[in-house]
């Protein structure tokens, strides 16, 4: 059981937008604004592309957008294209002991 | 260029030991966390522990403290995950990656190293 929830799959045809909801605590989600994200295509490394709940590395689409209400944080990916197929997973800091926290993954399916 | 860069495949057999390696360069290496995470074949990203390596400085998820050792080399800029004895159940992908700060997001990521026990 991950410590971040998130739906196991989402689906969404090419030009459609499609969010992933990611549900943490009072500790973590709804405590910090250190929520990442990350996309991870099959037999690759996970890629950071959201950081600080909302913001893009450089050379990550702006298709890709997120946010945070509360204990639950949100992926936004809009104009869906073939290769955003992929997992994607959400994590959060809790605190100096266990700084790291992972949500369970969604995959993403581009119909 | 920002690399971490870690060692190849092992398959060991059940009760060995092992020790894999990641190697970062492109930055300063004692200025970043170094973190490991677990990837079973089919499943999620899971958090084993981070290292600082200017003072080793190191956490340990709950579900693997006892279970590997997490350690570093600074003078070669490098970091370790190992364990004493390999069950069938460690087969596993892992990555290392790095983070500024204790609370940020790991912005690099190393290849991973497929680790394989069986008899």
């Amino acid at each position: 059981q991950s410590a971040l929830t998130q739906p196991a799959s989402v689906s969404g045809s090419p030009g459609q937008s499609t969010t992933i909801s990611c549900n943490g605590t009072s500790s973590d989600i709804g405590f910090y604004n250190f929520v990442s994200w990350y996309q991870q295509h099959p037999g690759k490394a996970p890629k950071l592309i959201i950081f600080d709940v909302k913001n893009r590395p450089s050379g990550v689409s702006n298709r890709f957008s997120g946010s945070k209400s509360g204990n639950m944080a949100s992926l936004t990916i809009s104009g869906l294209q073939a290769e955003d197929e992929a997992d994607y997973y959400c994590s959060s800091y809790k605190n100096t002991a266990i700084p790291v926290i992972f949500g369970g993954g969604t995959k993403l399916t581009v119909l | 260029e920002v690399q971490l860069v870690q060692s190849g495949a092992e398959v060991k057999k059940p009760g060995e030991s092992l020790k894999i390696s990641c190697k970062g360069s492109g930055y300063t290496f004692t200025d970043y966390w170094v973190g490991w995470v677990r990837q079973m074949p089919g499943k999620g990203l899971e958090w084993m522990g981070i290292i600082y390596p200017r003072d080793s400085d190191t956490r340990y998820s709950p579900s693997f403290e006892g279970q590997v050792t997490i350690s570093v080399d600074k003078s070669i800029n490098t970091a370790y995950l190992q364990w004493s004895s390999l069950k069938a159940s460690d087969s596993a992908m892992y990555y290392c990656a790095r983070r500024k700060q204790l609370w940020t997001d790991f912005d690099y990521w190393g290849q991973g190293t497929v680790v394989t026990v069986s008899s």
